[in-house]
């Protein structure tokens, strides 16, 4: 079975411009959670959806949103880009619970000059 | 507040060694799972092992084992007879229900094996 998939791989973008991120859950997951990590640092929590509704939002900006579709798939938005975004953007997969194990993509690398 | 705290941000050992990795966590629920991650260079997170805070049972597979002690809020980690496919930062994790999905990471300790 494939796992979770991510979308670019890779993006550079310039400060002030806008990105999306995608994400598909492995096979019968329900929930979607999107984490941040720069360089030298554990994933840090942004968001959690099940269901089409947000569970979960950790300390970001509202230049970070995220919806979650009927198919379970994923969008992460930033909004007026910040050198400081530049980050390993990592989107995991879970069955139901807010406590099941979570299972991770391979990331996009967000570069913001 | 939750917290997860790795001491040893790097460790180096040579190959055929064991290595203990160390994860010390705070949580003030009585319900709350912790979790072991491997990032290898690719940048991936590989789940490795999921605990519940009732099972303080040690865990063996292969040549890795988890000792888990609610005593000193511990959940160490080791390798033995590395090996240099073992070379990746390594997190530990925690999270609760009342986290909302939200998984506390460690800051993670490098590990590099060489030949």
């Amino acid at each position: 079975d494939a796992g979770v998939t991510q979308s670019p791989t890779h993006l550079i973008k310039t400060r002030g411009q806008h990105v999306t991120l995608r994400c598909s859950p492995i096979s019968g997951h329900k929930s979607v959670s999107w984490y941040q990590q720069v360089l030298g640092q554990g994933p840090q929590f942004i968001f959690q959806y099940y269901e089409k509704e947000e569970r979960g939002r950790g300390n970001f900006p509202d230049r970070f949103s995220a919806r979650q579709f009927p198919n379970y798939s994923s969008e992460l938005n930033v909004n007026a880009l910040l050198l400081g975004d530049s980050a390993l953007y990592l989107c995991a997969s879970s069955l139901v619970q807010t406590t099941d194990t979570q299972y991770f993509g391979p990331g996009t690398r967000l570069t913001v000059l | 507040a939750q917290k997860v705290t790795q001491a040893q941000t790097e460790i180096s050992v040579v190959e055929k060694e064991d290595v203990t990795l160390d994860c010390v966590y705070e949580t003030r629920d009585t319900t709350y799972y912790l979790f072991w991650y491997k990032q290898p260079p690719s940048g991936e997170l590989v789940f490795l092992i999921r605990r519940n805070s009732f099972d303080e049972q040690n865990e063996i597979s292969g040549r890795y084992s988890w000792n888990f002690q609610k005593s000193t809020s511990s959940f160490n980690f080791t390798i033995t007879a590395s090996q240099v496919v073992d070379s990746a930062v390594y997190f530990c994790a925690l999270t609760s229900g009342g986290s909302q999905g939200n998984l506390i990471f460690g800051k993670g300790t490098k590990l590099s094996v060489k030949p």
